[in-house]
């Protein structure tokens, strides 16, 4: 079955234990991205990758960090939580727009992981 | 940079009626893409419909429908014979031909009432 699978789904932590949130998908995407979803905020993208050891930032990167050693892998390390990382993510994946006009670049959702820094 | 606004935050139907959700953008861009996701509570985010901009006629998926008008940068979603399984969180999004980043609106709570 085609998904994407994040780990943990839910996550009590207390500011400043550094925690990682694991994102892996086995529809060979090239494009991954981590988005969260804040009230009244709709959802942000925090950080996004094209492919492997290519990354960049999103619109809300700070306090975040990702890596992309493997195609299928992009996790979401939190080094300092702090309260204000309270929220839920969204890990997602897509083939590339490049080179595929007619790509939509229809987004998979993982299930979320509800984030909770105290 | 793109912009997505949803101006109801709830909204609420009774069943088997139809509702409309309001989503407006913001793009100097002449091709792109539009999609409404619904969110139950469940969390996940599913895709309900999918508008592409170079397309004139409005997208259709069953009882979910759009309204697309290109000039007034206005696309709205309607749901007929709304269910109880209707109600969740809608989300609005953005896409560029070019790109892989979705824009979203702030969301809809939509609430079917028996």
């Amino acid at each position: 079955e085609a998904q994407v699978t994040q780990n943990p789904r839910y996550l009590i932590t207390v500011t400043g234990k550094k925690l990682t949130v694991t994102c892996s998908q086995n529809m060979n995407h090239e494009y991954m991205s981590w988005y969260r979803q804040d009230p009244g905020l709709g959802l942000r993208q925090i950080y996004y990758s094209m492919n492997v050891e290519v990354t960049d930032k999103g619109d809300v990167p700070e306090g975040y960090k990702v890596s992309r050693k493997e195609k299928r892998n992009f996790p979401l390390i939190l080094e300092s939580p702090s309260p204000n990382q309270t929220s839920l993510y969204f890990c997602a994946s897509s083939l590339s727009y490049l080179g595929r006009y007619q790509n939509t670049g229809e987004l998979f959702f993982g299930e979320g992981s509800r984030l909770t820094v105290l | 940079a793109q912009t997505v606004t949803q101006s109801q935050p709830e909204m609420s139907v009774q069943e088997a009626e139809t509702v409309t959700l309001s989503c407006t953008y913001d793009t100097s861009e002449n091709n792109y893409y539009l999609f409404w996701y619904k969110q139950p509570p469940s969390r996940q985010m599913i895709l309900v419909i999918r508008q592409e901009a170079y397309k004139q006629q409005n997208a259709t998926e069953n009882r979910f429908s759009v309204n697309f008008q290109k000039a007034a940068k206005s696309f709205s979603l309607k749901i007929s014979d709304s269910q109880l399984g209707d109600t969740a969180m809608y989300f609005c999004a953005f896409k560029m031909i070019y790109g892989n980043k979705l824009v979203f609106g702030a969301g809809t709570i939509l609430r079917v009432k028996s």
